[in-house]
């Protein structure tokens, strides 16, 4: 079965500091994977996908087969930044499995 | 253009009453999701159509779940003999043909079972 895992619940960063949220999954083919984001009272969005390699508003993710991470990376965090961060993988026809989520917090 | 339209955007309803969340995709995408959002329990995949057809219905709950599209288009949700813990966010989501394109999600239907 496939599974997506984002340890940390809540991340609380200062603005400027370097930000890491940690996705790992586990599936037997080759995954398909993405990073969405929910602001605050807007709907859910897709921020990136690896196979597009794009960065988007400075964030990166780095598909990792070894480690089976799929991490999101930005240098200098940002205020508007704050929001919820899915990592989601597709495999197969199913739509997608999506981990629990961390909450992003850019303190001023 | 448009985007994912759900409707309600609220819905109360007592326990053991049917509700019917309903869900307008984007124009041309073949493939519509639904997904449920709980405290706890994160985004949870409850069922895909490709066309009007669902190929796999295991995600669904339970049996007081269905849900059907028709014409290709417009896709309700229906929960029979609600209870409490059917409370939650339902959101709806299209891609253009399959689950590995960009899925756009809808503003979602909140539940709230009493």
């Amino acid at each position: 079965a496939q599974r997506v895992t984002q340890p940390e619940k809540l991340l609380s960063v200062f603005k400027g500091a370097p930000v890491e949220l940690k996705c790992n999954y586990s599936y037997s083919g080759s995954p398909e994977l993405f990073w969405y984001v929910q602001y605050s009272r807007q709907r859910l969005q897709l921020l990136l996908r690896h196979i597009s390699r794009e960065s988007i508003k400075g964030f990166t993710a780095d598909l990792n087969k070894g480690e089976t991470s799929f991490h999101l990376k930005k240098p200098f965090a940002q205020e508007e930044d704050s929001a919820m961060y899915y990592c989601a993988l597709a495999g197969g026809a199913d739509g997608l499995t999506f981990g629990k989520g961390t909450h992003l917090i850019i303190q001023p | 253009g448009a985007g994912v339209s759900q409707s309600p955007s609220n819905k109360v309803t007592e326990k053991g009453k049917d509700v019917e969340l309903r869900c307008d995709p984007i124009s041309g995408h073949t493939a519509l999701y639904w997904y449920r959002q709980s405290l706890g329990q994160g985004l949870e995949f409850l069922i895909y159509f490709q066309g009007n057809s669902a190929p796999d219905k295991s995600g669904l709950p339970s049996d007081r779940f269905s849900a059907e599209r028709t014409g290709g288009s417009v896709s309700t949700l229906t929960i029979q003999r609600t209870q409490q813990e059917d409370s939650a966010v339902y959101l709806c989501a299209s891609s253009r043909d399959r689950a590995e394109d960009t899925q756009y999600f809808g503003p979602g239907t909140r539940l709230t079972v009493l």
